[in-house]
Parts: structure tokens; sequence; C-alpha cells
């Protein structure tokens, strides 16, 4: 089946930093993607949907601005939290569709903002 | 638009006994409908899919789920549960037209030894 990896899966940052999470389809093309924030035992939070070659579609609520996506190439996203706070602590997870619309998920990052 | 429900948040079951996780949906179209496991600290896994052609859909682990159009639900099941089953489940529907998937709010399945 198609492989989606995430990095880092863990970090843990200094409020007021950024941080760069990477999200890549390593076996296969994706020209969307989709990111995620989970809150624990609580439902995924649709945050974007990222897409190749053109701005990023962001879900009602989701500020552009804090929450920055680059869809780079074929097989990576990447997401930016900027100026981050402790409120944005989460676990967030991307995802890419393959095969009549299953959505294969990376492993997610564990983001603790002190 | 399209939505899912999950009407249970916890489910339990001793080992060995069937289990069934219940996932209604709505949608304007031909559904495409999935399910997904999700352990502690990891992503979310697939399980199955429902595309089209047999209402009964086998998938990983031994799980299986029956579409019913009239009842518009796609409940997971299992003859026999594992402990090993226990994690959090998500139902998700996706339009035919649609360009991505509606979840639900997961139900945390809790089989007991």
């Amino acid at each position: 089946g198609a492989v989606v990896s995430q990095h880092p899966s863990r970090v843990i940052c200094k409020s007021g930093t950024s941080v760069k999470i990477e999200c890549r389809s390593l076996d296969f093309q994706a020209t969307t993607m989709f990111w995620y924030r989970q809150f624990p035992k609580q439902s995924l939070m649709l945050m974007a949907t990222s897409n190749e070659g053109s701005k990023a579609t962001y879900e009602q609520g989701v500020e552009k601005d804090k929450f920055l996506i680059n869809h780079a190439s074929l097989t990576l996203s990447t997401l930016t939290v900027t100026s981050a706070h402790p409120e944005d602590s989460s676990f967030y997870i991307c995802s890419a569709p393959w095969g009549q619309g299953t959505q294969y998920f990376g492993p997610g990052t564990r983001l603790l903002v002190l | 638009a399209q939505s899912v429900a999950q009407p249970e948040d916890q489910v339990n079951v001793a080992e060995g006994n069937p289990l069934t996780v219940k996932c209604t949906y709505s949608v304007s179209g031909n559904p495409y409908l999935f399910w997904y496991v999700q352990y502690p600290n990891r992503g979310l896994q697939f399980l199955l899919k429902y595309i089209t052609g047999d209402n009964l859909v086998k998938g990983s682990y031994g799980f299986e789920a029956e579409f019913n159009k009239s009842q518009t639900s796609f409940h997971l099941k299992k003859p026999s549960a594992l402990v090993s089953d226990s994690a959090l489940y998500f139902c998700a529907v996706r339009d035919t037209n649609a360009g991505k998937s509606t979840f639900g709010d997961g139900t945390t399945l809790t089989v007991k030894p």
C-alpha cells in the first residue's frame, strides 16, 4: 500500500518560535495532501488542503498566516506553525489520497509548545 | 454537504465476542465509505472501503463492514474480538464528486480479556 511519512514525530519548542512539519508520500505522487489537527481522544479536525503548484485551501476558522502550508513537489508538503503558543500544542497528522479516495496517513507529529 | 455520525463514543466487548461499531452517513451522491483505525500516538490506518459492488466488504485484521443503502449505514464488524483490536475507529465518507472525506468523531473500542 501507499506510505506517507512525517517528520519530526515529536517536537518541543518555546513559545514564539516557528516549527516546520514535513509530510512525504514515499511511493506515490500526491497532488493533494490534507493536514489535520487532533486533540486527545477527539476527532480529526481538517485544517487545510495542500495543493501542489497552487495555494492551500484552508478550512473556516484556520488562520492562514499562522499555519503556513507549502506543497513544494508531488511528494512533499510542509506545515509551518508560526509564532507557536501553548494552545497550538496538539497532534498534527497529514494524509494523501491514493486509489479511489482512500487516504493514507502519516504517523503524526506531536507538538508541545512551552 | 456530506456528514458522518458515529453514535457511540465507546464500545466495550469481551475478547472472543463479536463486535460492532456503528456508522451512518449522509451524502448527496453515491458514497465512498471508509473505516480507519488509530492506535495511541499513531496516524490512522486504512481498514476497508466500500465503493461499489457487494454490500459486504472485507478488510484488514478480520474486520468487515456492511453497506446498507436504505439505512445509510456502514457498520464495522468482527466475529471474534481480540484485545489487540482495542483502538480508536473512524468512519469516513466521500461523495464521489467531492475532493475530501468527512470523518466521524471516532469510537473507542475496548476489548477486555
